[in-house]
C-alpha cells in the first residue's frame, strides 16, 4: 500500500540552528503534502499545505519565514524550521492524500520528527 | 475546527468490543467518514472510512446510522496494543487537496 517515509524520526539540535524535515512518498505521487505540528497531550495541528511547484499554504499564525516548506518534486516535500528555539521542540508529522487507488483513498501519514530544541 | 465530537477518554477491558463513539451531526451528504488512531510517538494510522453503508475490515467495524448523524467504531476484540487515540474526520475525500482539520480525539485505555 502507498506508504509516506519521513526524515529524521528525531532530531536534537541547539537553539539557534536549523533544521530541515523530509517527507517522502514512497510509491505514489503527491502534488499536496501537509505538514502538523503535535505538541504533547494535544491533537495535530495543520501548520501549511505544500504544494508541487507552487508556494506553500500556511495556516494563520504560523509563520512562513520560520517554517520554510519546499515542495520540490512529486514524491517530496521538505520543512526546514530556521533559528529554531526549545518552543519550537514538539512532534511534527507530514501526510499525504491519495494513492495509486480510488477517489477516496486515505490520508497517508509519516511516522513524525520529534523536535528537541536545547 | 473540526467537524466532529468525540469523548475525550473511554476504557476497555482486553478481549472485549470496543465501541467508540464519533458525532457528526452537519455532515454533508458527499462527506465520508474516516477513523484514524495514533498511538503514542507514531503517525497517525488509517482504520476505515465509510460513506453511508456499515464497512468491516481486518481492524474494525464502523456503523453509521440512518441519518448519517454520528457513527461507532468498532475494534471487536480489543488488545493492549488498541490502546491508542482514535479520530473520527469526516470529508469529502482523502485524495483531495483540502486540509484536513483534527479534532482533540478519544484516547481508548484497554485494560488488561
Amino acid at each position: 500500500g502507498a506508504v509516506v517515509s519521513q526524515h529524521p524520526s528525531r532530531v536534537i539540535c541547539k537553539s539557534g540552528t536549523s533544521v530541515k524535515i523530509e517527507c517522502r512518498s514512497l510509491d505514489f505521487q503527491a502534488t499536496t503534502m501537509f505538514w502538523y505540528r503535535q505538541f504533547p497531550k494535544q491533537s495535530l495541528m495543520l501548520m501549511a499545505t505544500s504544494n508541487e511547484g507552487s508556494k506553500a499554504t500556511y495556516e494563520q499564525g504560523v509563520e512562513k519565514d520560520k517554517f520554510l516548506i519546499n515542495h520540490a518534486s512529486l514524491t517530496l516535500s521538505t520543512l526546514t524550521v530556521t533559528s529554531a528555539h526549545p518552543e519550537d521542540s514538539s512532534f511534527y508529522i507530514c501526510s499525504a492524500p491519495g494513492g495509486r487507488s480510488s477517489y477516496n483513498s486515505p490520508l497517508h501519514f509519516g511516522n513524525g520528527t520529534r523536535l528537541t530544541v536545547t | 475546527d473540526a467537524k466532529t465530537t468525540q469523548p475525550t477518554s473511554m476504557d476497555c477491558a482486553e478481549g472485549r468490543a470496543a465501541n467508540l463513539p464519533c458525532n457528526h451531526s452537519t455532515i454533508s451528504g458527499n462527506e465520508y467518514v474516516y477513523w484514524y488512531r495514533q498511538i503514542h510517538s507514531q503517525g497517525p494510522q488509517y482504520i476505515i472510512h465509510g460513506l453511508k453503508n456499515n464497512e468491516t475490515n481486518e481492524m474494525a467495524s464502523l456503523i453509521i446510522t440512518e441519518d448519517r448523524k454520528s457513527s461507532t467504531l468498532i475494534l471487536p476484540h480489543a488488545t493492549l496494543r488498541d490502546t491508542a487515540v482514535y479520530y473520527c474526520i469526516v470529508r469529502v475525500a482523502m485524495n483531495r487537496d483540502d486540509k484536513i482539520i483534527f479534532g482533540k480525539g478519544t484516547r481508548l485505555h484497554i485494560l488488561p
